[in-house]
């Protein structure tokens, strides 16, 4: 079956435009979460939603970092007047139960801010 | 604050031979422990999750153990082989609220021919 996707897979923005990316979650999982994993690091913690709330946004960096899922399905991460230290992996993982146990990940948005 | 921590950071062994990964972790008491792998370019793909009433899984020539009074858990990978080259994470769920992971930075394992 079809697991997580992303798009774009890759992204070049010059410092301080929009970015947007995008998250399909297996279908019917009800939790979403979203990771920024910079170079050489490990995964780190940035948003989660439960169905369309997100209940949790302790781990966005700044109020430039802002996400949505307004059906509960694809989650959008938007990430406005980009900075270079912005540039890193953004993974997407979700999961059937709502707490976010057996978290499925999808391949990652590689952002690089020129 | 759980703080997760990978002791080697990258590692380089012969095809054959047996390695061990290392991981840490700050507060002991924990739901899980569970060890990814990410190739390059690639997400995080799930090799085994230790509930923290286990003390070891098992799945093929992967063993992982959990040791939780003493904040550590090991990946044993017996037989290695190239195709096992990648970066191994581990990660643990914190318990307030969401199953949001905390990770250790991965360990780069390359397995020469």
């Amino acid at each position: 079956g079809a697991g997580v996707s992303q798009s774009p897979r890759y992204k070049v923005a010059k410092r301080g435009q929009d970015v947007a990316l995008r998250c399909d979650p297996i279908s019917g999982h009800v939790s979403l979460f979203w990771y920024q994993q910079a170079l050489g690091q490990g995964p780190e913690f940035l948003t989660y939603f439960q169905n369309e709330a997100q209940l949790d946004k302790s781990g966005l960096p700044s109020d430039r970092f802002f996400a949505e899922r307004p059906e509960g399905s694809v989650s959008t991460l938007k990430i406005q007047r980009t900075q270079q230290e912005d540039s890193a992996v953004y993974l997407c993982a979700s999961s059937p139960s709502p707490e976010g146990e057996t978290q499925y990940f999808g391949p990652g948005t590689r952002l690089l801010v020129l | 604050k759980q703080e997760v921590t990978q002791i080697p950071a990258a590692l380089s062994v012969p095809e054959g031979e047996n390695l061990v990964l290392n991981c840490s972790f700050t507060d002991s008491a924990i739901y899980n422990l569970q060890w990814f792998r990410q190739d390059p370019g690639k997400g995080l793909t799930s090799l085994l999750l230790i509930q923290s009433s286990q003390r070891e899984q098992t799945s093929g020539r992967l063993n992982a153990s959990l040791d939780k009074s003493s904040g550590r858990s090991t990946l044993y990978i017996a037989a290695s082989q190239p195709g096992d080259s990648a970066t191994y994470l581990c990660a643990v769920p914190l318990i307030q609220g969401a199953q949001k992971l905390v990770f250790g930075q991965g360990t780069r394992l390359t397995i020469n021919p």
